[in-house]
């Protein structure tokens, strides 16, 4: 149980264009969302964390208006980059902790590769 | 800011060893303890976590030792395996929430 999906698992777009990415929970109800971006050989940096049905809270330094994040159901959420450039291009990883069996941790999708050329 | 602080940065061991991955922490509200494996390319998994109610957990070949006084903590591999090779990552959170990562340890084990 607690299996988190996303959708495309690799992406190559050109810049300017914006990227939808999806994080699916797919055998419990997502209260919570977050997403993360990695770096080549880095560590994960948080970015925002959402919650159901509620605007997303953005760390510092995340432009909430480029990496727009939307929770529409307990069981979805996107990450969408706007006129992506190079250097979003990165690794995003979602993760989601829910109700019940799914509230001790969070469970990570397999991450989107995003090439901006 | 760095919030969690691991090392060491590679760890090199021969089949059947001991790696052992220390991180610490600053902000004391952290209440929950996981560490994450991660193979090239994929999202990280969850390995084992622990709260500060106890010093030590044990799962299968993984344990954690927790030292709430001093604000560390380490994981062990026993019996280490070359299919055990992989970035591991510590982290710390409050709840669920607010999680923050250390920087990654590249364990090589090899045959």
């Amino acid at each position: 149980g607690a299996v988190v999906s996303q959708h495309p698992s690799r992406v190559i777009c050109k810049s300017g264009t914006s990227v939808k990415i999806e994080c699916r929970s797919l055998d419990f109800q997502a209260t919570t969302m977050f997403w993360y971006r990695q770096f080549p050989k880095q560590s994960l940096m948080l970015m925002a964390t959402s919650n159901e049905g509620s605007k997303a809270t953005y760390e510092q330094g995340v432009e909430k208006d480029k990496f727009l994040i939307n929770h529409a159901s307990l069981t979805l959420s996107t990450l969408t980059v706007t006129s992506a450039h190079p250097e979003d291009s990165s690794f995003y990883i979602c993760s989601a902790s829910g109700s019940g069996g799914a509230a001790d941790t969070q469970y990570f999708g397999p991450g989107t590769r995003l090439t901006v050329l | 800011q760095q919030q969690v602080k691991q090392s060491p940065q590679s760890l090199i061991v021969q089949k059947g060893g001991i790696p052992i991955i220390n991180c610490a922490y600053e902000n004391t509200a952290f209440d929950y303890f996981p560490w994450y494996q991660q193979f090239p390319g994929k999202g990280p998994a969850l390995l084992i976590a622990i709260r500060p109610d106890v010093s030590e957990k044990k799962e299968g070949r993984f344990t954690i030792s927790f030292n709430k006084s001093a604000k560390q903590f380490s994981l062990h591999i026993m019996d280490s395996q070359p299919g055990d090779s992989a970035t591991y990552f510590c982290a710390a959170s409050i709840g669920n929430n607010d999680m923050r990562f250390g920087a990654g340890t590249r364990l090589t084990v090899k045959p």
